[in-house]
């Protein structure tokens, strides 16, 4: 399996901007989760899937932020308008809770807002 | 709620040297957890996992964890440093079934190993 697969890798945007972070889970994983990983706040958790229905989406900053999972292959974390503070790294992660196992993460989307 | 508390931002010790990074958690019922590692630019490679059984638990590169529920606590421990396991380390807790089946992680220690 070729892991959790996120791109880009980078993203350099300007402000206002409308930008999309991709992600594709490992196969068989029933949740997906999109972190955001600053220095001043750590890992933080956005938003969670569970078979492509969000469950939880009390992590994301406000009404600019959106997310969709429109199969088990495929989520979007979407931003507009784009904005300085939003720079940070995007992980996703999924996972197969049915076996008791942790997250395997992607390497990441760098998101640089100017 | 479930949380996880790593009390040291970061950790210093010599190469070829016993580690040992703290983690405290709380949660109710009995805890799934789990150590990741973060190397620069890179996402986060999970290390080992507590579920049931052996309170010691042995995962990748050498690292170990000791599970003790009396003191809440899921260490992590190598007994030789490398300096190549210079990273950030994170804790991570989830309930048995409730905390909606999410992880929670704690904030992290930077471990420095030197020659």
């Amino acid at each position: 399996d070729a892991g959790v697969i996120q791109s880009p890798r980078h993203e350099v945007t300007e402000m206002g901007q409308e930008v999309t972070l991709r992600c594709k889970p490992i196969s068989g994983h029933d949740y997906l989760f999109w972190y955001r990983q600053t220095m001043m706040r750590g890992l933080e958790l956005l938003i969670y899937f569970n078979n492509n229905v969000p469950i939880d989406d009390s992590g994301m900053p406000e009404d600019r932020f959106s997310a969709k999972m429109p199969n088990a292959s495929f989520s979007t974390l979407k931003i507009q308008p784009s904005e300085p503070r939003d720079s940070a790294v995007y992980f996703c992660a999924s996972s197969n809770f049915g076996l008791g196992y942790g997250y395997t993460f992607g390497s990441g989307t760098r998101l640089t807002v100017v | 709620a479930q949380s996880v508390a790593q009390p040291e931002d970061q950790v210093n010790v010599a190469e070829g040297n016993p580690l040992t990074v703290k983690c405290t958690y709380s949660v109710s019922g009995n805890p799934y957890l789990f150590w990741y590692v973060q190397y620069p630019n890179r996402g986060l490679q999970f290390l080992l996992k507590y579920i049931t059984g052996d309170n010691l638990v042995k995962g990748s590169y050498g690292f170990e964890a000791e599970f003790n529920k009396s003191q809440t606590s899921f260490h992590l421990k190598k007994p030789s440093a490398l300096v190549s396991d210079s990273a950030l380390y994170f804790c991570a807790v989830r309930g048995p079934g409730g905390g909606g089946n999410k992880l929670t992680f704690g904030t992290g220690t930077q471990l420095k190993v030197e020659l």
